[in-house]
């Protein structure tokens, strides 16, 4: 089956600095990775996500990237804001289920 | 529209204890999932299922299980509680394949003591 990891497991950013999580994956049939921002005591919410014959997806502040031949992707998010501290799962998708497989998370905290 | 619905929002039970966790989606997903989220921890398949009548086990489904008898309902059964099983429980739905990402529910705080 397939195995998410992602790094780091926390992460520090002075507000308005840049923040990169990576994920690497191993099944080589994966074809979506989505990304999943979780506040604390609630549901993970997608922010962006990212399709296997992408090689980058932009919305606003967020941006991921997916290198196929190196089975990784990872999340860019810049100018960054207080409102950005959470905890962001990366997860990957493989089978006719749709069956998502969660990286361990990584939490985001933004300084003032 | 009120997308995925779980019920109940906590709960505490005592070992050897059962109970069954609700989930109600109205979106006319066929692809339903269970996950559970233990502290600082990220999100392990318990069970999933594709429609109706179809279900299968994911990565954690030992003591465990589910039912799917309508597109709208997906409860998950715990027999026998044990401590191991306290953790967060959240119930996701999903439409077509790889179309959209999942649509989770609010979750379930269940504490086993």
């Amino acid at each position: 089956g397939e195995n998410v990891e992602q790094h780091p497991s926390t992460l520090s950013v002075q507000e308005g600095d840049s923040a990169v999580i990576k994920c690497t994956y191993s099944d080589s049939a994966s074809n979506y990775f989505p990304w999943y921002k979780q506040e604390l005591g609630k549901r993970p919410q997608l922010i962006i996500d990212i399709r296997s014959n992408v090689g980058e997806k932009k919305d606003q502040r967020i941006a991921v990237t997916l290198n196929k031949t190196a089975k990784h992707f990872s999340l860019h998010i810049t100018e960054t804001q207080p409102e950005d501290s959470a905890v962001y799962f990366c997860a990957g998708v493989t089978g006719t289920a749709s069956k998502l497989t969660f990286g361990t998370g990584t939490r985001l905290q933004v300084t003032l | 529209n009120a997308g995925v619905t779980q019920t109940p929002k906590f709960r505490i039970l005592k070992i050897g204890q059962s109970m069954t966790l609700q989930c109600t989606q109205d979106m006319n997903h066929n692809y339903m999932y269970w996950y559970r989220q233990d502290p600082g921890m990220g999100l392990k398949l318990i069970y999933y299922s594709v429609g109706a009548g179809i279900t299968d086990k994911g990565e954690v489904p030992n003591g465990y299980n589910v039912s799917r008898s309508t597109t709208e309902d997906f409860p998950l059964r715990l027999e026998l509680a044990a401590p191991s099983q306290t953790s967060v429980y959240f119930c996701a739905s999903s439409g077509q394949t790889d179309k959209n990402g999942y649509t989770f529910g609010s979750g379930t705080r269940l504490t086993v003591v």
